[in-house]
């Protein structure tokens, strides 16, 4: 069965230091994979994607992520965190034509 | 800047209402998509369309359907609705580039429904 697990509820960091959210997948077919962020009341806005070229996927304001295959992983990590970071992350698959599986989501929490 | 824009920000409703909720997206996606969205549970999908007046059932479709008679607007509609269908519901739409292409879906702001 297709299957997106993000290993973590939530995370809390201090401002400036690294971020590390977790992702992985179950899938028979070589996924394309996305991270999403969702800040308190609003709808989800994409960070990056990974679409079977670079492995190492850059986003926006600061944020990366890296398709391992061996590990069926998409980390997302950000080198210092920042108060606006603070928001729902959710990891996405998309696995065939039809079926996008999302995460149960992430909830960052970043300390000043 | 694709927009997906929808009817109400906040909606409360009756047992057994009624309720229709209105998406609307201005960049020409052949695909949208009615998500719940519950703590602990992620987003689910309800419905999705990839064409005028075709729809598919997503993964919890009970008590919901849906229409789009415009290419532009997908409604969601619950026939009677329950207290158990109190949720955050979110409208998305993308672009169908065909297969197994990777597609990112854009997401509308989200209506939060209370049924008492």
């Amino acid at each position: 069965a297709q299957s997106v697990t993000q290993l973590d509820s939530h995370v809390s960091v201090s401002e400036g230091t690294p971020v590390l959210l977790r992702c992985n997948y179950s899938s028979s077919y070589s996924p394309s994979l996305f991270w999403y962020v969702q800040h308190p009341n609003k709808g989800l806005q994409l960070l990056l994607k990974y679409t079977s070229a670079a492995t190492l996927v850059k986003g926006i304001n600061g944020f990366e992520a890296e398709f391992k295959k061996s590990e069926t992983s998409f980390h997302l990590t950000k080198p210092s965190a920042h108060m606006s970071d603070a928001a729902e992350y959710f990891c996405v698959a998309k696995t065939s034509y039809d079926k996008v599986i999302f995460g149960p989501g992430t909830s960052l929490s970043v300390i000043p | 800047d694709v927009k997906v824009t929808q009817s109400s920000r906040y909606l409360v409703k009756r047992t057994g209402e009624k309720v229709f909720l209105e998406c609307v997206q201005d960049m020409d996606h052949e695909n949208m998509f009615w998500y719940r969205q519950d703590p602990g549970l992620g987003l689910r999908l309800i419905y999705f369309s990839y064409d005028v007046k075709m729809k598919e059932k997503g993964d919890i479709p009970e008590g919901y359907s849906v229409s789009r008679e415009k290419k532009e607007r997908f409604s969601l509609i619950l026939e009677s609705a329950s207290t158990n269908q109190t949720s955050m519901y979110l409208c998305a739409s993308s672009l169908q580039i065909g297969g197994l292409a990777s597609y990112e879906q854009y997401f509308g702001p989200g209506t939060r429904l209370t049924v008492t």
